[in-house]
């Protein structure tokens, strides 16, 4: 079964200074893995997804992120961090085609201070 | 435009009284799912299904039913709801091949 791990469950950063939000992953086959964001009193939107083409993967706003198999991680980053950012961040992981079961982390909440 | 919707957005209720919340997608999706979110847990799926007519169970799946009679809707429905289903559930559809979920705006369910 698949499982998602994300380090930190809030993470605070100066604007204009490297987002860094970690996710690791467990699964018994290559995965797919995806990262959404969610603002207040909104729904998930996807922000980047893995399947398999580049490791390195670029999504909206700014944000990529790099899935590395010998240390199943697949971390967010963003090298100038906004205030629109604040958000919450979460990272998914799937091993049937990313359409099935979609298994979540807990989530990290991002704070950007001024 | 391309969306998935879901209805109520805002629900308060009595224990036990049966309640349908509506999704649909506009997007000819085959899959669609549904997610409670909880504070500290994350997103739990609690049903999915992969066509009309096929249907699966998620990591949570007690107290709560679906169907999939047209491509396009998938309610989710709580016979007798209880407090521990206040909740936050989302509906969400992909269409086949690691696209990801696209998610619905979420109604929130008070159950007292």
């Amino acid at each position: 079964a698949q499982s998602v791990t994300q380090l930190g469950s809030h993470v605070s950063v100066s604007e204009g200074a490297l987002v860094l939000l970690r996710c690791n992953y467990s699964s018994s086959v290559p995965p797919y893995l995806f990262w959404y964001v969610q603002y207040p009193n909104q729904g998930l939107q996807l922000l980047l997804k893995y399947t398999s083409a580049a490791t390195l993967v670029k999504g909206i706003n700014g944000f990529e992120a790099e899935f590395k198999k010998s240390e199943t991680s697949f971390h967010l980053t963003k090298p100038s961090a906004h205030m629109s950012d604040a958000a919450e961040y979460f990272c998914a992981v799937s091993d049937r085609g990313g359409s099935e079961k979609l298994v979540f982390g807990k989530g990290t909440k991002l704070t950007v201070n001024p | 435009e391309a969306q998935v919707t879901q209805n109520p957005r805002y629900l308060i209720t009595v224990t036990g009284k049966k309640l349908t919340v509506t999704c649909s997608q506009n997007m000819n999706h085959e899959y669609m799912s549904w997610y409670r979110q909880d504070p500290g847990l994350g997103l739990r799926q609690i049903y999915y299904s992969m066509n009309v007519e096929v249907t699966d169970k998620g990591d949570v799946p007690e107290g709560y039913k679906v169907s999939r009679k047209e491509k396009r809707n998938f309610p989710l429905i709580l016979e007798s709801p209880s407090p521990n289903q206040t909740s936050l559930y989302f509906c969400a559809s992909s269409s086949v091949g690691g696209a990801g979920y696209t998610f619905g705006s979420g109604t929130r369910l008070t159950v007292v």
